[in-house]
């Protein structure tokens, strides 16, 4: 298996650009997670989805995040309009199971690297 | 609301030394897991090691293993025999059954490995 594959790697967009990073969730896995991560803030859950449903968006800060799953090989995270505040590494990831069913917590993909200037 | 704090930013350990990496977390829940991940400079998060908090055993990965204190809720990580692959951010993460598979982290400790 390829893991939990996220692209692209490295984003640098203008201020007021939309920015749409991508997923593939390991096959088989019913769970999807996007993390933020920032020096300031840590790792924050944003969004995830059980069977390509939004189960809890409360993460999301505010209304220029989107995020959908269209099907469970793949979900994006929309930014629209970026703002310089955004610059993260935003991280998928994916398990099998609920809570303690899955148990084995999650498997992450490798991160994108947003940088809005 | 479940809060995971690691109170040591940075660590340093000498190749071949043990080193013990702190973690607390504060829950009113009886069920739930427990895990270290690793960030080396890549960037991947990489599971080390994973601590269900019904088991009174103290989880082990080779040269990785645990000391879990449920009533004092802390959840340390002892590396032995430190490896320059070693170096990398560590992070202390919650899981319980009714946050719904969200994973909380803590800040995070990077570790140093001085050859």
């Amino acid at each position: 298996d390829a893991g939990v594959i996220q692209s692209p790697r490295h984003e640098v967009t203008e201020m007021g650009q939309e920015v749409t990073l991508r997923c593939k969730p390991i096959s088989g896995h019913d769970y999807l997670f996007w993390y933020r991560q920032t020096m300031m803030r840590g790792l924050e859950l944003l969004i995830y989805f059980n069977n390509n449903v939004p189960i809890d968006d409360s993460g999301m800060p505010e209304d220029r995040f989107s995020a959908k799953m269209p099907n469970a090989s793949f979900s994006t995270l929309k930014i629209q309009p970026s703002e310089p505040r955004d610059s993260a590494v935003y991280f998928c990831a994916s398990s099998k199971g609920q809570g303690l069913n899955s148990g084995y917590g999650y498997t992450f993909g490798s991160g994108t690297r947003l940088t809005v200037v | 609301a479940q809060t995971v704090t690691q109170s040591q930013p940075e660590m340093s350990v000498q190749e071949a030394e043990t080193v013990t990496l702190s973690c607390t977390y504060d829950t009113s829940e009886s069920d739930y897991y427990l895990f270290w991940y690793k960030q080396p400079p890549s960037r991947q998060m990489i599971l080390v090691i994973r601590q269900e908090a019904y088991k009174q055993q103290n989880a082990t990965e080779n040269r990785f293993s645990v000391n879990f204190q449920k009533a004092a809720k802390s959840f340390s990580l002892k590396i032995s025999d430190s490896q320059l692959g070693d170096a990398a951010m560590y992070f202390c993460a919650y899981m319980a059954e009714t946050s719904g598979s969200r994973l909380t982290f803590g800040e995070g400790t990077q570790l140093t490995v001085n050859p």
